[in-house]
């Protein structure tokens, strides 16, 4: 549980605002993921990374950007662009190809009024 | 793409009771079908996962089946108890297709276990 962590674990924001969420991770994974999490929607994909300075869009990219400069940070940037910003985001990572058990962080739960 | 259906959204059953959530997946290909337990406001955490290679798999209280040819698999806990309450997420893996191997979700199941 604590090899990764999100923060801010609450973040506000004004529409029009770009916003960055952070998540780390001290596993040693190559994998790392973005969900966003609506009440009945379950865990929706957004972006992943299979290794550093590679990103796929997953299902729902749009309004959304991402970085994998270093195998320990994945930031997530929520931009204006994003239609319905407010929800709950989770980080997950996992060992790779054939190692398939993600651990999630704790979330960060972005509000944009 | 992969599709993943959950049933039922929710769920109430009497502590000491069987529960039992169902997921239904498209992709034939799909070979890793793990199960996640969300406590309310905690992070989701694999509690059992199952490998198309095998057709059942327990852990104490619990078990997961799948069909393969049917292309469903189920979650069953038995002897339930109130900390066993919380939403329940199935999962279906992608095979990488020029990219990286990925899951997709069910929506969910709310499980509430009456003391």
């Amino acid at each position: 549980d604590g090899g990764i962590t999100q923060s801010p674990k609450y973040l506000f924001r004004k529409e029009g605002q770009n916003v960055t969420l952070s998540c780390e991770q001290n596993l040693n994974h190559d994998a790392m993921y973005w969900y966003r999490q609506d009440p009945g929607q379950g865990l929706r994909l957004i972006y992943y990374s299979q290794i550093v300075n590679d990103f796929q869009k997953g299902d729902i990219a749009e309004g959304y950007s991402v970085s994998r400069e270093k195998k320990e940070s994945f930031p997530l940037t929520v931009t204006s662009a994003q239609k319905n910003p407010t929800a709950f985001y989770l980080c997950a990572s996992s060992a790779g190809t054939g190692e398939h058990e993600q651990y999630f962080g704790p979330g960060t739960r972005l509000t944009v009024t | 793409g992969e599709n993943v259906e959950q049933h039922p959204s929710t769920l109430s059953v009497q502590e000491g009771d069987s529960a039992v959530i169902k997921c239904t997946y498209s992709d034939s290909a799909s070979n890793y079908f793990p199960w996640y337990k969300q406590e309310l406001g905690k992070r989701p955490q694999l509690i059992i996962d199952i490998r198309s290679n095998v057709g059942e798999k327990k852990d104490q209280r619990i078990a997961v089946t799948l069909n393969k040819t049917a292309k469903h698999f189920s979650l069953h806990i038995t002897e339930t108890q109130p900390e066993d309450s919380a939403v329940y997420f199935c999962a279906a893996s992608i095979p990488p297709q020029g990219g990286s191997e990925k899951l997709v979700f069910g929506k969910g199941t709310k499980l509430t276990v009456n003391p």
